[in-house]
């Protein structure tokens, strides 16, 4: 079975640039969730999908920070205009509906100069 | 309002030693209760999950973990220590409410294996 797939694995921006990360969940996981993992830290969850419906958001920093889900399958987030401080691994992960089991991607790396 | 403490960033043993890892939980409601491990450049891949049933639940690669609730822990060990066991750990609690679950991760564990 296929993992979570994730791209680009890296990606290096200036600050104030834009930046789109793609997520590809296992075939027929309902939930996909995106997280923010800061170097040392927990990932923080900042958006989550049921479907292509936003669940919770609460945790997104709308003013330069968008998500969505077309036709319930893969996902991009994106950052625009990037800060220093967005400089983190984002996770992407699925769960089958209700378990609450995530499997994740294996991240994409961002750094901000 | 759910949360996870794990008590220690970094924890070095010795291979072939007892591994401990701590995490404390808060939660409002009876929680479930994950364990996932991040190899480096790599994402979190789960190692065990407590779900109300046993108490002691057994994982991969050797790990298990025990729910108390009197002491609201859900600590990780491991009877002898190896050096593929390095890595980061993280322990994360998600409520039961319904089918829109989240996981809510603790600031991790860094175990070293010493040879």
């Amino acid at each position: 079975e296929a993992g979570v797939a994730q791209s680009p694995r890296y990606k290096i921006i200036e600050k104030r640039q834009s930046v789109a990360f793609w997520c590809n969940p296992i075939s027929g996981h309902a939930t996909l969730y995106w997280y923010q993992q800061i170097l040392g830290q927990g990932p923080k969850l900042l958006i989550q999908f049921q479907n292509n419906g936003v669940v919770d958001d609460s945790q997104l920093p709308k003013d330069r920070f968008s998500a969505e889900r077309l036709k319930g399958v893969d996902s991009t987030l994106k950052i625009q205009p990037a800060k220093l401080e967005d400089s983190a691994v984002y996770l992407c992960a699925s769960s089958p509906s209700g378990t609450g089991e995530l499997f994740f991607g294996e991240g994409s790396r961002l750094t901000v100069l | 309002a759910q949360s996870v403490t794990q008590l220690g960033s970094h924890v070095s043993v010795s291979e072939g030693a007892l591994v401990l890892l701590r995490c404390n939980y808060s939660s409002s409601v009876p929680p479930y209760l994950f364990w996932y491990v991040q190899y480096p450049n790599q994402g979190l891949q789960l190692l065990l999950k407590y779900t109300s049933a046993a108490t002691l639940v057994k994982g991969i690669n050797g790990f298990e973990a025990e729910f108390k609730k009197s002491e609201t822990s859900f600590h990780l060990t491991k009877p002898s220590a190896h050096m593929s066991d390095a890595a980061e750990y993280f322990c994360a609690v998600s409520d039961q409410g319904g089918s829109a679950r989240q996981l809510t991760f603790g600031s991790g564990t860094q175990l070293t294996v010493l040879p």
